[in-house]
């Protein structure tokens, strides 16, 4: 069984660009999961995405912004880039979202805004 | 306070030695705690889960719970230079991540 993609794998843009980030899960698997890794603030959730609707939203501003599609796959896009959001996207699936269900984790995109 | 503290480390043993790693927590109402292993330039893996206070073991990896203290702990026992990855604790749905502790078994 093939395990969660995400591409591209590596980007690089400029502030005040747009970035759209893509993520397919596990053959199944019904809720997507995006978080961003940086050194200084670890991995923080962004937003869960089930049925192709949002249920879960994290603790981040507007300019970060999700969807997902009737075949499970997921894009998160960032607006306005910000140096700041220099980072790891990690999108994981699993089964259902609901309660505690093993999430899997793709291998990330690394994003880098210069 | 943040919701999970976890020492960032490094944290470098000798192959065979036993580690601990350790989280604190917050919020009392939390209930699945998990540990997850991240290899450098690879998503995180999951290590174990549990939901309730006590220990759970699988092969060399113990995990260990208690909810009086808000406090897990993950134990490796024989450590070899394959564990070494940074390590991440992980609390409830939507997860919330530790910042992880960078471990460095030496051979």
């Amino acid at each position: 069984k093939a395990g969660v993609t995400q591409t591209p794998r590596y980007l690089i843009k400029t502030r005040g660009q747009q970035v759209t980030l893509s993520c397919s899960p596990i053959s199944g698997h019904r809720s997507v999961s995006w978080y961003q890794q940086t050194p200084g603030q670890g991995l923080q959730f962004l937003f869960e995405y089930f049925s192709e609707t949002q249920r879960n939203k994290g603790n981040f501003p507007g300019r970060f912004s999700g969807r997902q599609f009737s075949n499970s796959r997921s894009e998160m896009n960032v607006s306005t880039l910000e140096l700041g959001d220099s980072a790891l996207y990690l999108c994981a699936s699993s089964i259902a979202g609901v309660s505690y269900n093993e999430q899997f984790f793709g291998p990330g995109t690394r994003l880098t805004v210069l | 306070q943040k919701e999970v503290e976890q020492d960032p480390g490094p944290l470098s043993v000798p192959e065979g030695a036993i580690v601990s790693l350790n989280c604190t927590y917050s919020n009392s109402a939390f209930q699945y705690f998990m540990w997850y292993r991240q290899y450098s330039r690879k998503g995180p893996e999951l290590l174990m889960y549990t939901y309730s206070s006590g220990n759970k073991e699988d092969g060399r990896f113990t995990a260990q719970v208690d909810k009086s203290s808000k406090y897990i702990s993950l134990f490796i026992r024989d450590s070899q230079p394959s564990d070494s990855a940074t390590y991440l604790c992980a609390i409830n749905t939507p997860l919330v991540f530790g910042k992880g502790t960078r471990l460095s078994v030496i051979a």
